[in-house]
């Protein structure tokens, strides 16, 4: 069975504190992505990443980075987290645009509240 | 730049049919898909539609495509209190790198018994 695994499902920190969302998946997948969610406004793509130290900015990357050291993990880091970031956090994953219908894989999500 | 927009909110009885709208604006996408979100879980693939095909039925799913009015919609049969989450329409624009997805707001489905 196909999975996403997202490190943290709630987290609460303060204005200014460095935060980590960590998330794995074991399908061996290329791609993987970073989504956040807001009421009314959908799923915004921060950013992406093709392959491993690959990352491409998606539509609302600012104050936000990742990193991919390993084919499984993707990282989005808040390097000085503010209220605006309170949000749901969604990691998803898919193959291949090649060698598949574009279906995403995703966790289940981080709630990130910065107080 | 690509849009995908979808009506908030949809309040139907038990045992009626649900049907979610959706507009896009990528003429060029490939795939349409739908998506379902249950309370306090990540986003689970419902159904999808290539582009190249005006309807596609599943069990008590059935997806409808108008390309020329860019417009996408999902009926589901006999509704259950299960079907109650959020249903969200997207497009992928581009193939070219991974699966870039464009996500509506989202639809409320809530499921009165």
């Amino acid at each position: 069975d196909v999975k996403v695994t997202q490190s943290s499902r709630y987290l609460v920190k303060r204005t200014g504190e460095k935060v980590f969302l960590e998330c794995v998946q074991d399908m061996d997948h290329e791609n993987m992505f970073w989504y956040r969610q807001d009421p009314g406004l959908g799923l915004r793509l921060i950013y992406f990443s093709y392959d491993v130290k690959m990352k491409e900015k998606g539509d609302i990357p600012e104050g936000y980075s990742v990193s991919r050291e390993k084919k499984e993990r993707f990282s989005l880091i808040l390097e000085s987290a503010s209220t605006n970031q309170t949000s749901m956090y969604l990691c998803a994953s898919s193959p291949l645009a090649e060698i598949n219908t574009g279906e995403l894989f995703f966790g289940e999500g981080s709630r990130l509240t910065v107080l | 730049g690509e849009d995908v927009e979808q009506s908030l909110f949809l309040s139907v009885r038990e045992g009626d049919s649900s049907v979610i709208n959706c507009t896009y604006t990528d003429s060029s996408s490939t795939y349409l898909y739908w998506y379902k979100q249950e309370p306090g879980a990540g986003l689970q693939l419902l159904t999808y539609i290539f582009s190249n095909m005006d309807m596609k039925q599943d069990q008590r799913l059935t997806v409808l495509l108008n390309k020329k009015d860019k417009h996408l919609s999902l009926r589901i049969a006999d509704t259950q209190t299960g079907d109650s989450a959020i249903y969200f329409c997207a497009e992928t624009p581009s193939m070219e790198y991974g699966n870039k997805l464009v996500f509506g707001a989202g639809t409320i489905l809530r499921v009165k018994s």
